[in-house]
C-alpha cells in the first residue's frame, strides 16, 4: 500500500509561472512532512519541510501547504525558472524514523 | 562541511555475487539510513541506524543486512545479487533518530547483469 500518493507525475511550467504538486497521506502518525529535489544522477536534496502544528510554510519562492484534516500537503514553487526542473519527491514520517517518498514529479520549467 | 559521501560511484555486479556499499554521514550525524531508488520511482527505504543500532527495518529480504561503525559510518551488504536489485543506493544521514531532517548523499549505482 503507497502511505504517501504524489501527482501529477509530470508537469509543465513557464518561466514565472506557479508549480504546484499535491500529495496525500494515510497515517495519521505522520508527524514531519519534508519535500526534495532530484537531479538526474544525484541524490535527492531536502528544499524544505513542514510539521502538522503550522498549516503554511514558506522560504523564499518555496512554499509547503499543509491540510491536516484533509491529510494533504503542497508543495508550491512561486515564479518558476528552468533551473527548478528536476523531479520532485514529497515524503512523510513518523519520530524521523522511516521516511516513505511518493512516486515523485518531473518538473519541466520552459523559457 | 562535507555533506553525505558514498562509495563507490558506480558498481557492476553478476547475478549471485555480493556487494558492500559505504557511505560517511554528515560530521555530528549519528544517525544513518539507507534507501534504494528503483528507476523512475521514490526512494523506498532499507534500513535506519542509530548510534550503531538498528532502529528500522523496511520490507527487503534477508538478503539486505546493514551495519554502522564507532564513527558512525555505515555499510550496506547485498548478497545473492539478483537482477532486480539494480538501482540507485542513497544513504541518508540526521542528527537524531527522531524529528530530524535527512540529507542524502549522492547515491551509489549498482548494476546487476
Amino acid at each position: 500500500q503507497q502511505q504517501v500518493k504524489q501527482s501529477p507525475q509530470s508537469l509543465i511550467v513557464q518561466k514565472g509561472g506557479i508549480s504546484i504538486i499535491n500529495c496525500a497521506y494515510e497515517n495519521t502518525a505522520f508527524d514531519y512532512f519534508p519535500w526534495y529535489q532530484q537531479f538526474p544522477g544525484k541524490g535527492p536534496a531536502l528544499l524544505i519541510a513542514i510539521r502538522p502544528d503550522v498549516s503554511e510554510k514558506k522560504e523564499g519562492r518555496f512554499t509547503i501547504s499543509f491540510n491536516k484534516s484533509a491529510k494533504q500537503f503542497s508543495l508550491h514553487i512561486m515564479d518558476s525558472q528552468p533551473g527548478d526542473s528536476a523531479t520532485y519527491f514529497c515524503a512523510a514520517s513518523r519520530d524521523g524514523n522511516q521516511f516513505y517518498f511518493g512516486t515523485g514529479t518531473s518538473l519541466t520549467v520552459i523559457p | 562541511d562535507a555533506g553525505v559521501t558514498q562509495s563507490p560511484t558506480h558498481l557492476i555486479k553478476t547475478r549471485g555475487q555480493q556487494v558492500t556499499l559505504r557511505c560517511s554521514p554528515i560530521s555530528g550525524h549519528k544517525s544513518v539510513s539507507w534507501y534504494q531508488q528503483v528507476l523512475g520511482q521514490g526512494p523506498q527505504f532499507i534500513f535506519q541506524y542509530y548510534e550503531k543500532e538498528e532502529r528500522g527495518r523496511g520490507n527487503f529480504p534477508d538478503r539486505f543486512s546493514a551495519r554502522q561503525f564507532p564513527n558512525y559510518s555505515s555499510e550496506l551488504n547485498v548478497n545473492a545479487l539478483l537482477l532486480g536489485d539494480s538501482a540507485l543506493y542513497l544513504c541518508a544521514s540526521s542528527l537524531a533518530d527522531s524529528n530530524s531532517a535527512q540529507y542524502f548523499g549522492p547515491g551509489t549505482r549498482l548494476l546487476v547483469l
